[in-house]
This record gives C-alpha cells, structure tokens and sequence, in this order.
C-alpha cells in the first residue's frame, strides 16, 4: 500500500538554526509529494510540491527534493524563524487520485 | 474568496446525540473530503466526493455519513455520537483531477464527546 513515514517530534529549534525534517515513503505507483504546514488554530496549507524525480520543491525559504532512488522528500530550511513554529506534514498522491496519503506530522517550535 | 469554510468551531456532544457539520467551498472545485485529526495519528481521511452526487469511503468511514448536496457543500454528520469520535475535524477541497492538485482546507471543528 501506500504509506509515508516521517520523523515525529516535538523539536524545538533556536531562532537561526538550521531545520531537516525526514520523509520517506512507500507507494505503489509514482506519487506526487507534498508539504504541507498546519501553524496554530488553523487548517493545512500546502508549503510546496515535487511531481516527478529530482524535481525540487521550495517556498518561504523551505526546499524539498523527490528522490526516487531513496524514496525520500526531506524538507529543509538553512535558518528558521519563530513564526516557522507549526507542524509539518508529509503527504503523497498517486495514480492520479487527488487523495493524500499523510505522515503523523512533526510539530516545530522556533525559540527567539 | 472565502476558500473552504466550516462551521461550527467548537462543539460539545454528549455521548449517543447526532449532529452535522456543516462544510461548503467558494473555488468551483469538484473534489471534497472530510479528514479527522488525532494526536500521534496525522490526518486520516473519512469520507471524500469526486463530484457532485458522489461520495466514497476513506480510511476510517465507520459512525459517519455524508451527504454532497450540490458542488460547494459537503457535510458530516455523526448519527450517535462516540467518545472515540472526539476529534478535529477538517474538510478540504481540490480542483482538477490532474495528477499534481493541492487540497484547500478549512480551519477545523473541534468536536468532544463525552
């Protein structure tokens, strides 16, 4: 089936630091990959997306890249804010369904 | 352009009594889902529309039932309400059926059952 696996948390970070959140995933077909961002008291919203093999994702300073040989789309930011405190999610798509697939989600907590 | 909507916020149910909640989209879309959210858990999809006048199954359907009243709402609505269904709830929507669509989702309902 498809699944994704991703690191869970809670990390809490300093302002400035450097941020790797792990995403592999297991799919029957060739998936879409997603981020998505929940900050507090809100819904999901989509951070960025990757749709085929080395494609990298990237907004708000956040970069992902679709790896096929690992099957892995780790989400990386080179210096984080306190308003990047939210939890991170990691989501497939596959075979055209826009059904998602999520990951348990890693909540993130930027000290000033 | 509101995106998706929800409503209520907030609820408190009592074990056994039924209630609906209420999910409508102003971005024309075709898809809409209904996903709970537990702690440890990530989202789990409950029930999703491809279109108007459809609905199927997800990961977790049982105690739940939906209903697509025309293109912009789709609504949950739980017969006999369970402690095991304290959740938040979101409904979410998305566009096209092309392989890279994004899902817009609502701000959530915050639903216990005692």
């Amino acid at each position: 089936g498809n699944s994704v696996t991703q690191m869970e948390g809670p990390v809490t970070l300093s302002e400035e630091a450097f941020l790797t959140i792990n995403c592999t995933y297991t799919a029957t077909g060739y998936p879409s990959l997603f981020w998505y961002v929940q900050y507090p008291g809100e819904g999901l919203q989509l951070l960025l997306k990757a749709t085929k093999a080395d494609d990298k994702g990237s907004n708000k300073g956040f970069e992902a890249t679709y790896r096929k040989e690992t099957t892995s789309f780790h989400l990386e930011k080179g210096s984080v804010q306190v308003s990047d405190s939210a939890v991170y999610f990691c989501a497939l798509s596959v075979g055209g369904s826009e059904k998602l697939v999520f990951g348990k989600g890693m909540k993130l907590t930027v000290n000033p | 352009n509101a995106g998706v909507t929800q409503t209520p916020k907030f609820q408190v149910l009592k074990t056994g009594q039924s209630m609906t909640l209420q999910c409508a989209q102003d971005m024309n879309h075709n898809s809409m889902y209904w996903y709970r959210q537990d702690p440890g858990m990530g989202l789990r999809l409950i029930y999703y529309s491809a279109s108007e006048g459809t609905t199927d199954k997800g990961e977790v359907p049982n105690g739940y039932n939906v209903s697509r009243l025309n293109k912009r709402e789709f609504s949950l609505r739980l017969e006999s309400a369970a402690p095991s269904q304290t959740s938040v709830y979101f409904c979410a929507s998305s566009g096209d059926y092309l392989l890279t669509d994004t899902q817009y989702f609502g701000p959530g309902t915050r639903l216990t059952v005692l």
